[in-house]
């Protein structure tokens, strides 16, 4: 199973936006990409997912590259409790998510 | 509701004793899942259920690893003389699907078993 993949870490400074950037070039057409947080010692949070359109949520947006061999979530204002390690998956047509091996994220205050 | 809700959260056994662990997802979930997650990495599937059907296996899960969700229920994960490469976090999460479905939903995780073999 193609994994997606992602920079292993970024920082960033507190109430600036933050852009993580995934990339999944081998994605098929019918898959889903999805972001989920991850906190030490629990267990993953969803974020967001979408197809094909840009998605916006009260968490974070969603950017999809028009050719979907990429995308980008933005937390527009990073707050401490953003920090996490942040995944990038994809969900193929039985509804299995593959995940690669995130990114953490830092934030400083 | 209160979650995905994973028993027990840690577990400390010796090379060789089988461990079981539970899962009780989300009650209007009809999908289940069990992953697993070591230090540093994203977690990997493991094996799926339809209510209680079990659907996909991975190649990850050997013949000592067994997975029931009796009644479409909850759901158990045994693993039978265990070895120290099954020390891991166990994951468990539930969501809504269907075949065919036009849409699809997010997971919802528990908070995971952390299994030491020793």
């Amino acid at each position: 199973d193609a994994k997606t993949t992602q920079p292993n870490s970024m920082e960033s400074n507190e109430e600036e936006p933050v852009h993580l950037p995934c990339n999944h070039s081998t994605i098929s057409g019918t898959d889903y990409i999805h972001w989920y947080r991850q906190l030490p010692s629990q267990g993953p949070e969803y974020v967001i997912h979408g197809l094909t359109s840009n998605v916006n949520n009260r968490m974070a947006s969603l950017a999809i590259a028009e050719d979907r061999k990429s995308s980008t979530l933005i937390l527009h204002r990073a707050t401490l409790r953003d920090a996490a390690v942040y995944y990038c998956s994809r969900m193929d047509s039985s509804y299995k998510l593959i995940f690669g091996s995130g990114t953490r994220l830092l934030v400083r205050p | 509701d209160t979650g995905v809700s994973q028993n027990p959260r840690h577990k400390i056994t010796k090379r060789g004793q089988n461990v079981t662990f539970r899962c009780d997802p989300i009650s209007e979930h009809n999908r289940l899942y069990w992953y697993r997650q070591t230090l540093g990495q994203g977690p990997e599937f493991l094996t799926d259920f339809q209510n209680e059907a079990q659907l996909e296996k991975s190649r990850l899960l050997s013949d000592r690893f067994s997975a029931e969700r009796p009644k479409g229920s909850f759901s158990t994960l045994e693993i039978q003389r265990t070895e120290q490469g099954d020390s891991a976090m166990y994951l468990c999460a539930s969501s809504l699907g269907w075949p065919g479905a036009s849409s699809n939903y997010g997971y919802t995780f528990g908070s995971g078993t952390r299994l030491t073999v020793v």
